[in-house]
């Protein structure tokens, strides 16, 4: 069971756009609409913000969006601010019973 | 207010089991997955494996030959055993809630450290 394939950094200026991929296999990302993304600041506990692709909890503000292509899903977030600073995890459901999480992604807010 | 309290042994030395114990505060228990995740700096999350207040249990393939999650449902709690430990499993092991296909509550995390 492989890790999901993230980019180890990424980095948006306030206010900028920025994307970060997720891609896995036709077994996990591909196979499922079960995509979930977690944000996770230094020494915090991590926080869900996206969970079956594209749906949103309340509270997370709607400047984070997901998507999914094939086996690459996608964390948007649209007008990125200084607190969104932080480290991003994809987690996919990977059939009978399984789950994986993607390696993380560190975004960085110049 | 769900919140999720955990306890064991925060140091092993290779060899000997780690044991991990979850105890769930609020919420309904028994609507619930209960799961084990483990974090390291140089791999990130792991998912370890899952139980319901059922007693049944799914395991990361790669950890299954060691790992055993339990339930006891008289109080709300779940416990995590790895067995024959290595420094590779040094890492912070969370225990969480799965209301459907994702997480939302974790507990604060224990870090546990094998060394010889």
């Amino acid at each position: 069971q492989s890790a999901l394939t993230q980019p180890r950094s990424v980095s948006g200026s306030p206010g900028q756009s920025v994307t970060m991929s997720c891609t896995g296999t036709s077994s996990n990302v591909g196979g499922y609409n079960f995509v979930s993304w977690y944000q996770q600041h230094p020494g915090k506990v991590p926080k869900l913000i996206i969970y079956d692709v594209s749906k949103r909890p309340s509270g997370v503000p709607d400047r984070f969006s997901g998507s999914k292509s094939g086996s690459t899903a996608s964390l948007t977030i649209s007008g990125v601010q200084a607190e969104d600073e932080a480290d991003y995890y994809c987690c996919s459901y990977a059939g009978t019973y399984t789950w994986v999480f993607g390696v993380g992604t560190k975004l960085t807010v110049l | 207010q769900v919140q999720l309290q955990q306890w064991g042994a925060g140091l092993l030395k290779p060899s000997e089991t780690l044991s991990l114990t979850c105890a769930v505060h609020g919420g309904s228990f028994s609507t619930y997955y209960w799961i084990w995740i483990r974090q390291t700096p140089g791999t990130g999350l792991e998912w370890i494996g899952e139980i319901n207040h059922y007693g049944s249990t799914n395991y990361n393939p790669s950890l299954k030959s060691r790992v055993t999650i339990s339930v006891d449902t008289s109080k709300d709690q779940v416990s995590l055993n790895v067995t024959s430990v290595t420094a590779a499993d040094t890492a912070l092991y969370y225990c969480a809630r799965v209301p459907g296909n994702y997480i939302d509550y974790w507990g604060p995390g224990t870090l546990v450290t094998v060394s010889s």
